[in-house]
């Protein structure tokens, strides 16, 4: 069974701190996704790999970053956290040429 | 650029035939693949279409129209676990990333 597991399932954090969040796949996917999704808006494409250290910017990256040193893991990374930042974040992991995509059980995150 | 849209709410009873619609806006389709989420779950993949047709797998049954850039999920003898939210989702050939859609929160009465 693929496995994608997330680093925290509630985190609440204060505005201006740095926030890590971290996702690990077990299936040797190259690809590497976030996602945040708020009610109403569905799942909207934070930033993306397709390789170690190779990143692409998703619908909206502003206010995140990435990090991917090594294939099973992807960091998103949140450098000054704002309140428009609470949401539910979603990580998910799909392999090359396949069309089905593998998800983490999210971290829903509060900014204060 | 992709869209997608689809209803926002659908609502039938158990034992029923639900059909949640999509279509979509793409430059360069390559398939649509169907989501289910359940309340505090993670999306779980259920099915994807490259051609025109339907596929069916088990009570769900998912069916893609290029030509009409729309597509459907059909649920079938519905339960009350079948109570999620539905995504669609589309991948643009160039693209290595899905573009979801907003979801579809499907509500089975009892």
């Amino acid at each position: 069974d693929v496995k994608v597991t997330q680093s925290s399932r509630y985190l609440v954090k204060r505005t201006g701190e740095k926030v890590f969040l971290e996702c690990v796949q077990d299936m040797d996917h190259e690809n590497m996704f976030w996602y945040r999704q708020d009610p109403g808006l569905g799942l909207r494409l934070i930033y993306f790999s397709y390789d170690v250290k190779m990143k692409e910017k998703g619908d909206i990256p502003e206010g995140y970053s990435v990090s991917r040193e090594k294939k099973e893991r992807f960091s998103l990374i949140l450098e000054s956290a704002s309140t428009n930042q609470t949401s539910m974040y979603l990580c998910a992991s799909r392999d090359r040429e396949v069309y089905e995509q593998y998800f983490g059980p999210g971290t829903r995150l509060t900014v204060t | 650029g992709q869209s997608l849209e689809q209803p926002s709410e659908v609502t039938a009873v158990e034992g029923a035939i639900v059909q949640i619609n999509c279509t979509y806006q793409t430059s360069g389709f390559y398939g649509l693949s169907w989501y289910q989420q359940h309340d505090g779950g993670a999306p779980t993949f259920l099915s994807y279409n490259a051609l025109d047709g339907l596929e069916e797998t088990g009570r769900f049954s998912s069916f893609l129209s290029r030509s009409d850039s729309y597509g459907y999920l059909l649920l079938q003898e519905l339960q009350m676990k079948d109570s999620a939210s539905y995504f669609c989702a589309v991948k643009d050939g160039s693209a290595r990333q899905l573009t979801f859609g907003s979801g579809t929160q499907l509500t089975v009465l009892p």
